[in-house]
């Protein structure tokens, strides 16, 4: 069955990086896109980007563009998503999620990293 | 302030139907793209509940249902049941450059 594994929390002081990473399982790696999502505590859910495993290519979003780094090693099926600058409003939940064939939906989803910033 | 609107909350007796509405614009729902529907139950990842607009995973009782019109789309729960007390969030396309895969702010159902 297919399965994203998240590594475990983290927690950062300001202006550190952070980088987690998402291990697939169970289904071809590079045929599908994996995204990232994150949830501040008590809030929703915000698009980060993703990343085409099979080519490395990535799109971010606009927000996000100047400090997100999502890369991949196919050779252990697992994407990464690296956070730099990490300021307190980083903290969040942090998802990878599988996109279901160019669709625009997500069926698949990490169990999530908690990233906490703080001095 | 999230791309799609969502009321913050709903809620209905046990074996009542509770609706969540999702509101777009031009860029989005309006512009043809399908809206997509999460459940999250507290402290886990959101799980699929909705694809294309109204159709359900396999797994997906289907007392859930989805419909889509013009700039707006609807999640309806009818039967509702005590383990349907949970967030959900409504998600779609957005053409513009900002985000590309937007959600609503979450609406979260209690079951009085």
């Amino acid at each position: 069955q297919v399965q994203l594994v998240q590594s475990g929390a983290e927690v950062k002081k300001p202006g550190a990086s952070v980088k987690v990473s998402c291990k697939a399982s169970g289904y071809t790696f590079t045929g599908y896109y994996i995204h990232w999502v994150r949830q501040a505590p008590g809030q929703g859910l915000e698009w980060m980007g993703w990343i085409n495993p099979n080519s490395g290519g990535t799109k971010y979003a606009q927000k996000f563009q100047d400090w997100v780094t999502m890369t991949r090693d196919t050779s252990i099926s697992t994407a990464y998503m690296a956070l730099s600058s990490l300021r307190s409003d980083d903290t969040a939940v942090y998802y990878c999620a599988r996109e279901a064939l160019s669709t625009g939906y997500f069926e698949y989803w990490g169990q999530g990293t908690l990233v906490t910033v703080s001095s | 302030q999230s791309v799609l609107t969502q009321p913050p909350s709903v809620s209905g007796a046990p074996g009542q139907r509770v609706t969540i509405s999702c509101t777009g614009s031009s860029s989005n729902i309006g512009a043809g793209y399908d809206v997509h529907w999460y459940q999250q139950l507290p402290g886990t990842a959101p799980k699929l509940l909705i694809y294309g607009n109204s159709n359900r995973p396999s797994g997906v009782p289907d007392r859930f249902s989805g419909s889509k019109s013009g700039t707006s789309a609807s999640l309806a729960i009818t039967g509702l049941q005590a383990e349907d007390e949970a967030d959900y969030y409504c998600q779609s396309y957005d053409s513009s450059l900002s985000a590309l895969y937007v959600f609503g702010a979450g609406t979260k159902v209690t079951v009085l």
